[in-house]
């Protein structure tokens, strides 16, 4: 069974950093893409970043290039969200998704909220 | 104001047929992209229900249906049913921006 589990989702400072976590088990992690989508609170879908299978080749929603990065390890099945230079509008609940287009499976999310 | 437009509600009666529409451009549906559908139950996380425009993974019912014309895609449900009330994404990629793009999303609402 594909599972997909998020971590490192609180309450952070507006210019503050944080570093969300996305453990997969139940299929072979290294031949997939990965992604993370976000969804505002009563808000609808926004792709945010996702990563080949190469380590190195990753693409980002405008609204993130710059500040976020994503990455993964291969080794313990794991895809990592470095977030940024964080704003009230990157206020969402994150979720950790295998494959981009389509997203075939999708974690239960983690949530990020940026208040002062 | 979401790449790809979608109704923001759509409702219909047991056992009725509904539609819903997601519209493009030339940089994503028209050109070519395929278009994915997703049904989101209250408060859950997002599941895949039509991909490459009209193809339903393992599981998901034959009520569900998704075509693709020009720069417009549409989902249709029959004989809805209670449980199918949620919110539906439609998605695709745009090679302007180059990314994937969701709808805004439509709420189903079953009367």
């Amino acid at each position: 069974e594909v599972q997909l589990l998020e971590s490192g989702g609180t309450l952070v400072q507006p210019g503050g950093s944080l570093r969300l976590s996305c453990a997969a088990s139940g299929f072979t992690f290294s031949n997939y893409a990965m992604s993370w989508v976000r969804q505002a609170p009563g808000k609808g879908l926004e792709w945010v970043s996702s990563i080949s299978v190469r380590v190195g080749s990753s693409s980002y929603a405008d609204s993130v290039k710059g500040r976020f990065s994503i990455t993964r390890d291969n080794s313990n099945n794991t895809l990592f969200l470095q977030m940024n230079s964080l704003r009230a509008e990157d206020t969402a609940i994150y979720f950790c998704a295998r494959s981009s287009d389509p997203v075939d499976y999708w974690g239960q999310g983690t949530l990020v909220t940026v208040s002062s | 104001q979401s790449v790809l437009t979608q109704p923001p509600s759509v409702s219909g009666a047991p056992g009725q047929r509904v539609t819903i529409s997601c519209t493009g451009n030339n940089s994503n549906i028209g050109a070519g992209y395929d278009v994915h559908w997703y049904q989101q139950l209250p408060g859950t996380a997002p599941k895949l229900l039509i991909y490459d425009n009209r193809n339903r993974p393992s599981g998901v019912p034959d009520r569900f249906s998704g075509s693709k014309s020009g720069t417009s895609a549409s989902l249709a449900i029959t004989g809805l049913q209670a449980e199918d009330e949620a919110d539906y994404y439609c998605q695709s990629y745009d090679s302007s921006l180059s990314g994937v793009v969701f709808g805004g999303g439509t709420k189903l609402t079953v009367l």
